[in-house]
């Protein structure tokens, strides 16, 4: 159980901004809110996390709901190489990452 | 070097026979987990563990077996492979934080006929 629910597949046109959503209407206190992606043929990797506030690094944007019930990770500007599948995912730290289906992300040229 | 090493990349062998997949972390993690992902899907727990003593099924086990032979080292057995455990195999290491960022390897992709 995924616990988190996103859409299927988004598509974008390169060097513009993408949002993508993720509900997580269950979350508990303690729970931070991860994202990580996975690149063709390749194992999934980081990409950002937070707890309540909103947060930016070098990859991505992640906007949290002020109730916490969802969030948005947002790339500024998609290139062909942010083609991926896009996972959110609440853990509190304590257990495993449980990875559910993830946003298939499409860059069109 | 890879923080995170798999071994074989890729293996095809056939039902009934006993496989080992090795797993090497370099990044000094206690943590370090073994997923399966099947072809369209996100990937499912097969077995973790938080430190050299300490094995935990994940969602997915049976038909599995893991080794902790030490905090760099963790390897998943198949003992009796079958068809249905086709898959790609990624093993992954954290760190004791809140963050608990996941590293993940190559992956090895297993084919069983």
């Amino acid at each position: 159980d995924a616990k988190t629910t996103q859409p299927n597949s988004m598509e974008s046109n390169e060097e513009e901004p993408v949002h993508l959503p993720c509900n997580h209407s269950t979350i508990s206190g303690t729970d931070y809110i991860h994202w990580y992606r996975q690149l063709p043929s390749q194992g999934p990797e980081y990409v950002i996390h937070g707890l309540t506030s909103n947060v930016n690094n070098r990859m991505a944007s992640l906007a949290i709901a002020e109730d916490r019930k969802s969030s948005t990770l947002i790339l500024h500007r998609a290139t062909l190489r942010d083609a991926a599948v896009y996972y959110c995912i609440r853990n509190s730290g304590n257990t495993p990452l449980v990875f559910g289906k993830g946003t298939r992300l499409s860059v069109i040229a | 070097d890879a923080d995170v090493t798999q071994t074989p990349r890729n293996r095809i062998t056939k039902t009934g026979k006993r496989i080992m997949l090795e797993c090497s972390q370099t990044k000094g993690h206690d943590r370090m987990y073994w997923y399966r992902q099947d072809p369209g899907l996100g990937l499912r727990l097969i077995y973790y563990s938080f430190d050299v003593k300490d094995i935990n099924k994940g969602e997915i086990s049976d038909g599995y077996s893991v080794s902790r032979q030490a905090q760099a080292k963790f390897s998943l057995s198949l003992e009796s492979a079958i068809p249905n455990q086709t898959a790609l195999y990624f093993c992954a290491t954290s760190d004791l934080t809140p963050n608990n960022e996941q590293f993940f390897g190559p992956g090895t992709r297993l084919t069983v006929l």
